[in-house]
């Protein structure tokens, strides 16, 4: 069965300061697909980034950087110089390849980020 | 481009009472998911549709219940609610089934909000 672990349920950061968002996965296919969604207050899930098992490279994007280490089973993502409106609630996802043709996606609890002016 | 729209937004319900939801998915999407996130979790996933079939479920009890039209729009649909079936529903859409379905980005709606008293 796969899992998602966020360990971190609430963060509090002054704006400018980097903060990093911790994401442990478990699962026993070889091949899986991990993911980033943050939800502002809206409710909307927006997608950030999507990872395959087979490609372990970092990524920056602007302000956000993500760490896939498959030895580790860890997917982190990293918010440089944080902004107010980087507050939400973040959540680590996990999709297997398909049994049967269709798509589980496994959400962690989420991370609560709270950037304080 | 309109993104995933659900309806209704809000909606209020007693305990045994029938619920239903409904979802248009992206243009160009077939394929349509559901999800339940009870406050303070992550989304949990109830059903994938595919071309108007049930491709996937979740465990979830018989009370829950979905289809897809041939438009591609879905309906989830909740029988005897129970005041555990608070929640935020979401429904979400991607471009398609198949060997790498795993690795279909879902575009999420707003969800809608049930309470349960």
């Amino acid at each position: 069965a796969q899992k998602v672990t966020q360990a971190q349920t609430e963060i509090s950061v002054v704006e400018k300061e980097d903060v990093t968002l911790d994401c442990v996965y478990e699962t026993r296919d070889t091949t899986y697909y991990l993911f980033w969604y943050k939800q502002p207050p809206s409710g909307e899930l927006v997608f950030l980034i999507r990872r395959n098992s087979f490609d372990e490279q970092n990524e920056i994007s602007g302000r956000y950087s993500w760490n896939f280490q498959k030895s580790t089973s860890s997917f982190n993502f990293t918010i440089t110089a944080s902004q107010v409106v980087d507050s939400a609630v973040y959540f680590c996802a996990l999709s297997e390849a398909p049994r049967g043709g269709y798509q589980k996606v496994t959400f962690g609890i989420g991370t609560k980020l709270q950037v304080i002016p | 481009d309109a993104g995933v729209t659900q309806s209704p937004t809000h909606l209020i319900k007693t305990r045994g009472q029938h619920v239903t939801l409904r979802c248009s998915p992206i243009s160009g999407h077939k394929s349509v998911s559901w999800y339940q996130q009870v406050l303070g979790q992550g989304p949990q996933f109830i059903f994938q549709y595919y071309e108007k079939e049930e491709r996937g479920r979740g465990n979830f009890p018989d009370r829950f219940s979905a289809r897809q039209f041939p438009n591609y729009s879905s309906e989830l649909n909740v029988n005897a609610l129970l005041l555990g079936d608070s929640a935020l529903y979401l429904c979400a859409s991607s471009l398609a089934r198949g060997l790498q379905s795993g690795a279909n980005v879902l575009t999420f709606g707003a969800g809608s909000r049930l309470t349960v008293l």
